[in-house]
């Protein structure tokens, strides 16, 4: 296992379709986090999964936006009905928990989502 | 509310000098910070973390200080080369797990 991988690396949707990204993290790591980031920015966090429990959602991810990750492995991000507000990097990390220590998360290379 | 912030948005350095990038934080409660590299169109890359039992952690060619008095933490690079070129951000571990960042310090070497 090489780090956390993404898929897909670009999509460009038209305005109103769906999107689906995948995270696939470290295979040790328990924790998951969705950030995004757009241009000139740092990555701003989304949601949090520990295992298959979803943890945190931040306020920024509006009822468009789900995600899931049934078996605490892989996850997925959905957005319903794109806007052109939605086009961003939308970045993965991976962590794994040590009793209340907090261990450094590892990114993915992200996906980037252009909204036409 | 949380901030973290970078003092210079934009670091220009020779080839072979020493870089410092600086950071402040807001929440004297915070006790984790990391330093991540982001290359244009890429993830970014973790470089080094500190916890703020400590002042100081070293690394290859990178250093961290902390100083929690003035809620302030640099990265130094020496010997910076041209692969150094990138956005640099500090960020905040939280409680929470989720990792709070700033606007990021774009480093420029010259060769």
């Amino acid at each position: 296992d090489t780090g956390v991988s993404q898929d897909p690396r670009h999509k460009i949707t038209k305005r109103g379709q769906n999107v689906t990204f995948r995270c696939d993290p470290i295979s040790e790591h328990n924790r998951l986090y969705w950030y995004r980031q757009t241009l000139g920015q740092g990555p701003e966090f989304l949601t949090y999964f520990q295992n298959e429990a979803q943890l945190e959602k931040s306020r920024l991810l509006s009822d468009r936006f789900s995600a899931e990750r049934p078996k605490g492995s892989f996850s997925t991000l959905e957005i319903q009905r794109t806007e052109q507000g939605d086009s961003a990097m939308y970045l993965c990390a991976s962590s794994s928990t040590s009793g209340n220590t907090l261990e450094t998360q590892y990114f993915g290379p992200g996906t980037r989502l252009l909204v036409l | 509310g949380e901030s973290v912030g970078l003092h210079l948005p934009t670091l220009s350095v020779q080839e072979g000098d020493n870089s410092i990038i600086n950071c402040a934080y807001s929440n004297s409660a915070s006790d984790y910070f990391i330093w991540y590299k982001q290359e244009s169109g890429k993830g970014p890359q973790f470089i080094i973390d500190i916890r703020s039992n400590m002042d100081k952690r070293q690394g290859q060619r990178v250093t961290v200080l902390l100083n929690k008095t003035v809620k302030h933490l640099s990265l130094q690079i020496a010997a910076t080369q041209p692969g150094d070129s990138a956005v640099y951000f500090c960020a905040e571990n939280t409680a929470g797990g989720k990792l709070i960042f700033g606007q990021g310090t774009e480093l420029s070497v010259k060769p």
